[in-house]
């Protein structure tokens, strides 16, 4: 059973770079049956997928995010990374780390619980 | 970008009651359409894929239903537990959640 957990500072300044890594237990993100993601939620709004990578390097990212937004995996490490650049408050969020099923890109089964990150001076 | 409509965006029911959401995309995503149920503070669950396919372990009281552009998911007789915002997924061009629909007990 995959355990995913997220991890990264809580706080991050407005015109920065928001970084988090999620960390994967239970399984190889080396895994051919995963793709590894990221999906954020403002508080008290709706979810929006961010992006998603293989454990290759391959990437899937939203477009409205994309110029500011990469993506990584760290095999050694079992985890992968977002970054998110140029933060405003709108990118305050819980951001959730998610696996999609790599054979059929469809839906997202395993989550970690999540982390807020907020965006302030 | 495929847009996500979901109605109603709140509803109050009764225990036992039937309850119905419907889930709108902006263009016809056949059946690559997936809900979730997400309880306050928690992540959200999976509970039906492709349209129509109950998740493993999801009580089947939770049914869903359509293709193209309609889907409906429904709860056949709402529990208590059953409280929770629930959301639609297109995954046709990527991926794109509906806003929600948070269901109460009256």
């Amino acid at each position: 059973q995959l355990q995913l957990q997220e991890s990264g500072p809580g706080l991050v300044k407005p015109s920065e770079t928001l970084s988090l890594t999620c960390t994967v237990s239970g399984g190889s993100i080396s895994s051919s049956s995963y793709y590894w993601g990221w999906i954020r939620q403002p508080p008290g709004k709706g979810l929006e997928w961010i992006g998603s990578i293989y454990y290759s390097g391959s990437t899937y990212y939203n477009p409205s995010l994309k110029s500011r937004v990469t993506i990584s995996v760290d095999t050694s490490k079992n985890q992968f990374s977002l970054k998110l650049s140029s933060v405003t408050a709108a990118d305050t969020a819980v951001y959730y780390c998610a696996t999609l099923i790599a054979a059929r890109l469809n839906y997202f089964d395993y989550w970690g619980q999540g982390t807020l990150v907020t965006v302030s001076s | 970008d495929i847009q996500m409509t979901q109605s109603p965006s709140s509803l109050s029911a009764s225990v036992g009651d039937r309850v119905t959401i419907t889930c709108q995309a902006s263009q016809d995503i056949s059946n690559y359409l997936n809900w979730y149920q997400q309880k306050p503070g928690k992540a959200p669950k999976l509970l039906i894929y492709d349209a129509s396919n109950l998740e493993t372990g999801v009580p089947s009281r939770f049914s869903g239903s359509g293709s193209g552009t309609d889907f409906t998911f429904t709860i056949s007789s709402l529990q208590p537990e059953d409280i929770a915002t629930y959301y639609c997924q297109q995954y046709d061009n990527l991926f794109t959640f509906g806003p929600g629909t948070k269901v109460d007990i009256k």
